[in-house]
């Protein structure tokens, strides 16, 4: 299995360029969750799908974040404006369980570093 | 939201010795990983265990969710256990809603 993938594996942007980022999820998993890592708020749930559907936004910082599902293979988290304050590691995470059933491990991919000059 | 709280945050061992990482949390919870963060960055699934008790190797983890705590077990540390251990937890009520601790740092030393 090939595991989550994502890329890029880094981003260096400007302020003001829109990033995307994009997520693979382990083939079979129906559910995916993007996170974001820093130094001063650790990990941090942003936005979570099941079966390609938003489940809950309310971690998304602000609007300037989206994210999205197109299908089940593909997810994509942009920011657009970016500024500094977005820099840090964004990880995609899937998990193979449906919506409300219990018992279940979430793998990680091994995320985009993002550094927003 | 629910609190993780996870002890010690920093953690230097010896080569070979032995420790124990916890990880409390504040409420019911059907859902409890451990994670180890390596030097690169990869976060890699140790244990899944809401309940119980599991072993993998050198590593081993206990739940007791009616006392909402979980600990995890290092024996005989090498060099390469060194990283960040995350406890994260999915409170029962929300499905999906994981809340990582903020980590305990792991230097094991030759």
């Amino acid at each position: 299995d090939a595991g989550v993938i994502q890329s890029p594996r880094h981003e260096v942007t400007e302020m003001g360029q829109e990033v995307t980022l994009r997520c693979k999820p382990i083939s079979g998993h129906n559910s995916l969750f993007w996170y974001r890592q820093t130094m001063m708020r650790g990990l941090e749930l942003l936005i979570y799908f099941n079966n390609n559907v938003p489940i809950d936004d309310s971690g998304m910082p602000e609007d300037r974040f989206s994210a999205k599902m197109p299908n089940a293979s593909f997810s994509t988290l942009k920011i657009q404006p970016s500024e500094p304050r977005d820099s840090a590691v964004y990880f995609c995470a899937s998990s193979p369980i449906a919506w409300s059933k219990k018992g279940y491990e979430q793998y990680f991919g091994p995320g985009t570093r993002l550094t927003v000059t | 939201g629910i609190q993780v709280e996870q002890s010690p945050p920093d953690l230097i061992l010896q080569e070979g010795a032995n420790s124990t990482l916890r990880c409390n949390f504040s409420d019911s919870v059907n859902n409890l990983q451990w994670f180890h963060q390596n030097p690169w960055g990869q976060l890699i699934n140790l244990f899944y265990i809401p309940s119980g008790t599991k072993q993998n190797g050198r590593l081993s983890a206990t739940t007791v969710a009616t006392e909402r705590y979980s600990l995890l077990y290092i024996s005989s540390s090498q060099t390469t256990d060194s990283g960040v251990y995350f406890c994260a937890v999915e409170r029962d009520d929300s499905w999906g809603k994981f809340q990582f601790g903020a980590g305990t740092q792991v230097v094991v030393t030759p």
